[in-house]
């Protein structure tokens, strides 16, 4: 199975902070890397998918990018709303494993 | 309105048995590939097992394979997940979510149920 590392897991920002969290492959995924938001209780929500296209709804402040083995999820300026925690996925190659996850926190 | 709802959990006993459902309404089901993911308390996601939208390709994770059947019902937009031998670690909120393929961007889990909990414990 693909193992995805994501770092860090825990992240501390305030709001309007610009932030990074990444995502590494233990093999080549292509582009094929979706990333999710996950609040307390709810199924995940789609953020981004093949890597950089933002799902249609998400707010623009959301970006990703990378290729093969190195991804990231970008939030340019951040919002009260953004804490909880962020998955990483690829779909590449079944099973369409996950990274750990990231919580980030707002200061 | 499109979404996937889930039925079918609630406790079990190690080693008993449980099926799954998850209803798709608002969206053409029977052209969509699905999937199984499960979430354990307070851990992260899991994939469990996919199916393709004719039934022609299916996929397990090593942790269920020979345990687990997934299974779906075009007719009754309706998808399925037989759970045998059940463990302990089998514990976990179980989400059925749809696969969307964009070309030329590739594919992700873009409608995802809310998931229903299955514990097994004696």
């Amino acid at each position: 199975d693909i193992q995805l590392t994501q770092s860090p897991s825990f992240l501390s920002a305030s709001v309007g902070d610009r932030v990074t969290i990444t995502c590494r492959a233990s093999q080549g995924v292509s582009s094929s890397l979706a990333w999710y938001q996950q609040k307390p209780g709810k199924a995940p929500n789609l953020l981004i998918y093949g890597a950089s296209t933002l799902q249609s709804g998400v707010p623009s402040r959301f970006s990703g990018s990378g290729y093969g083995t190195e991804f990231t999820l970008t939030i340019s300026s951040l919002q009260p709303e953004d804490s909880t925690i962020y998955y990483c996925q690829q779909l590449n190659n079944y099973p369409f494993t996950f990274g750990q996850g990231t919580k980030l926190e707002i200061k | 309105e499109v979404q996937l709802v889930e039925s079918g959990g609630g406790l079990v006993q190690p080693g008993g048995s449980l099926r799954l459902s998850c209803a798709a309404s608002g969206f053409s089901f029977s052209n969509s590939n699905m999937n199984w993911v499960r979430q354990a308390p307070g851990k992260g996601l899991a994939c469990v097992s996919y199916i393709s939208s004719s039934s022609g390709t299916i996929s397990y994770a090593d942790s269920v394979r020979g345990r687990f059947t997934v299974s779906r019902d075009n007719a009754k937009n309706t998808l399925y997940l037989q759970m045998a031998s059940l463990r302990d670690e089998d514990t976990a909120v179980y989400y059925c979510a749809r696969g969307r393929y964009t070309p030329p961007s590739g594919w992700s889990l873009d409608l995802w149920g809310r998931g229903t909990l299955v514990t097994v414990s004696s």
